[in-house]
């Protein structure tokens, strides 16, 4: 069964710094895909970044990127110049996308961490 | 494009009452997946559809059902309410079962 961790539950930044966020994985899947999402205080879940687990190039998106570490399952979000709105609980995300039925639609989480911003 | 709704977004219920929650999705995403949102719990899968069928089912009781729409939309139903059952419930579309997933506003549902 994979399961996602994410040992950090809370974390601070002051304005226009840079953070990172970590979490680790478990699978013996080979095609997949892992997610970032923050749910800011308005609780509605918002996709940061996607990262195919075939790809070896790192995603980014705009001031998100990860580091993506394959082998380690390890799979961080690196957030630069943090501004106020990033204040959120970021959630990373597994999802098998290889045969088989109970591998459709299903996202796993974990815990969540906590980010606040400081001005 | 408009994005995933869900319908209410607050309800208040009482133990042993049913309730029906639903979820429209992106237009042209044909998977709809529901997840429970609780502190204790964290995000947990609830049920998967795709093509009006279901086809991931997570490890909750049969208190909990839902069903998916020629249109795509969906709707998920819990009988016999408990007070664990107090959660926010979020509701997720993609375009196939394998592809990323877009989120509603979720429903927030209160057992008293």
């Amino acid at each position: 069964a994979q399961t996602v961790t994410q040992s950090q539950p809370e974390m601070s930044v002051q304005e226009a710094e840079t953070v990172t966020l970590s979490c680790t994985y478990d699978t013996s899947e080979s095609n997949y895909y892992l997610f970032w999402y923050k749910q800011p205080p308005s609780r509605q879940m918002i996709l940061v970044i996607r990262q195919e687990a075939y790809k070896q190039q790192n995603a980014t998106e705009n001031r998100f990127s990860v580091n993506f570490q394959k082998a380690a399952k390890s799979f961080s979000l690196k957030i630069s110049d943090s501004q106020l709105g990033d204040t959120a609980m970021y959630f990373c995300a597994f999802m098998n996308r290889g045969s088989g039925s109970s591998n459709t639609g299903k996202l796993i989480f974990g815990q969540g961490t906590t980010l606040q911003v400081k001005p | 494009k408009a994005g995933v709704t869900q319908t209410p977004r607050y309800l208040i219920k009482t133990r042993g009452q049913q309730v029906t929650l639903s979820c429209s999705p992106i237009s042209g995403h044909r998977s709809v997946s529901w997840y429970q949102q609780t502190p204790g719990q964290g995000l947990q899968f609830l049920f998967e559809y795709f093509s009006e069928t279901q086809r991931n089912k997570g490890n909750f009781p049969g208190r909990f059902s839902g069903r998916q729409f020629s249109n795509s939309r969906s709707e998920m139903n819990v009988s016999t309410l408990e007070l664990g059952d107090s959660a926010l419930y979020l509701c997720a579309s993609s375009l196939v079962p394998t592809d990323t997933q877009y989120f509603g506003p979720g429903t927030r549902l209160t057992v008293l």
